[in-house]
């Protein structure tokens, strides 16, 4: 069956540090990936997306990028947090076009 | 560009009363449309899409293209319905889906 495999759970990270969050998939090829933001009243903003491997698009001009080096694996990253990239990041897959998203348990991320 | 309005953040009702959380979509082109819902401490999911046509844990969704809406019903509300609730668009090329803000849906006892 399709899973969906997002870590860490919750990540506290002082201003200024480094970012890696990482999303994986099982049982299924070639999926369409993305990095959503969810922010209490302003619902999920979608931050990146991939059809493919190394294909990258970027929907929101921030401090994060994202990078797929292997077809079922998505890397969000940051070489310098900032206070506002505080937020809770969900990663999601989907079979193909138009098919519903798959997501996964999401990542609480503070940065102090 | 595409748009999903959700105007209600917050709907609360009591058990057994019907509920309508409201979507309204801008859009030129086709539109694919989903609810989705997470309830407390679990992931965000599908609940339905509108070419399916078919009713989700009591709740449909009929998409008016005249009033570019998308709305939620359910004729009776339970309180296990207590959830966020996203509705969402996909672009032409069927990879990008946007989201609404959501509408957090209380149901009292």
């Amino acid at each position: 069956s399709q899973t969906i495999h997002q870590w860490p759970a919750t990540l506290v990270q002082p201003v200024g540090s480094p970012l890696s969050l990482e999303c994986t998939v099982e049982g299924t090829s070639n999926p369409n990936l993305y990095w959503y933001r969810q922010a209490a009243g302003r619902g999920l903003q979608l931050l990146f997306y991939s059809v493919g491997i190394g294909q990258i698009s970027s929907e929101v001009p921030q401090n994060l990028s994202a990078s797929r080096p292997q077809d079922r694996q998505f890397i969000l990253s940051s070489k310098k947090l900032l206070l506002s990239d505080s937020g809770f990041y969900l990663c999601a897959f989907g079979q193909s076009y138009n098919s519903p998203l798959h997501f996964g348990n999401g990542t609480r991320l503070t940065v102090t | 560009a595409q748009r999903v309005t959700q105007p209600e953040k917050l709907l609360s009702v009591f058990k057994g009363a019907p509920v309508e959380l409201k979507c309204n979509y801008s859009y030129s082109g086709s539109p694919e449309l989903f609810w989705y819902v997470q309830y407390s401490r679990q992931r965000l999911q599908l609940l339905l899409r509108h070419i399916s046509r078919e009713s989700i844990k009591g709740f449909t969704a009929d998409l008016n293209k005249g009033e570019t809406s998308f709305h939620l019903k359910k004729p009776f509300a339970q309180e296990e319905d207590s959830a966020m609730y996203y509705c969402a668009l996909y672009n032409n090329a069927g990879n990008m889906l946007t989201f609404g803000g959501g509408t957090r849906l209380m149901v009292k006892p």
